[in-house]
């Protein structure tokens, strides 16, 4: 059964940091890797996708990776700003290809 | 305007009441998806559906009821029998299954019982 793990549940970075958030799966046989952000009380938003042929994908300042072989990925967040501050989670489908497993998320706290 | 609306924003139940939330997608997407988040538990499956007129129950079903008579409609409805509904109620989409595609959230229905 996929596990999806992100340490650390919370982050404090001073703004104009550079900064790498980590996510960790158990189940190698993975199809894709997904990022969402979650602003408070809010839905999520699709980052990145990055599909198992693929070692990286980059929007803008965000650079997701994935490491099949390790069971993990990184999501690198370039020149931090405040309004990177959110909580960020990853997730990867479940063993059946039937819907998403998530992890709890790491919050980000960017300040000025 | 293409997305997912969710409505109410906000909803309080009784106790013994059934209540239902709205998930409507203008994205023509084939599947929906039910998820539930609890602080410092991440999103937990309900339900899920990848056709009209079928859906599957997902990890915690158990208190729950949802209809697709509609593709762009998925209508989840909490009833008394979930003992503790407290919580953000998550509606997704996409086009096909998650094994190639991204899922597309709204806004999410938080729902108290008072």
């Amino acid at each position: 059964k996929q596990e999806v793990t992100q340490i650390p549940a919370a982050l404090s970075v001073p703004e104009g940091e550079n900064l790498v958030l980590n996510c960790s799966f158990t189940d190698s046989a993975i199809y894709n890797l997904q990022w969402f952000r979650q602003d408070p009380g809010k839905g999520l938003t699709s980052l990145l996708l990055i599909q198992s042929s693929q070692r990286e994908q980059t929007s803008g300042r965000l650079n997701a990776s994935l490491d099949k072989s390790s069971g993990r990925s990184t999501l690198y967040i370039a020149a931090s700003q405040p309004g990177d501050s959110a909580t960020y989670l990853c997730a990867a489908p479940n063993q059946a290809g039937t819907a998403l497993i998530f992890g709890k998320g790491t919050t980000l706290s960017v300040s000025s | 305007d293409g997305g997912i609306t969710q409505s109410p924003k906000y909803l309080f139940r009784k106790e013994g009441q059934n209540v239902t939330l709205s998930c409507e997608q203008n994205l023509n997407h084939d599947a929906m998806y039910w998820y539930r988040q609890d602080p410092g538990q991440g999103l937990r499956l309900i339900y899920y559906s990848q056709i009209v007129n079928d859906f599957q129950k997902g990890d915690i079903a158990e208190g729950y009821s949802v209809s697709r008579e509609k593709k762009e409609s998925f209508p989840l409805t909490v009833t008394s029998a979930q003992k503790n509904p407290t919580a953000f109620y998550l509606c997704a989409s996409s086009a096909g299954d998650v094994m190639r595609d991204t899922q597309y959230f709204g806004p999410g229905t938080r729902l108290t019982v008072l």
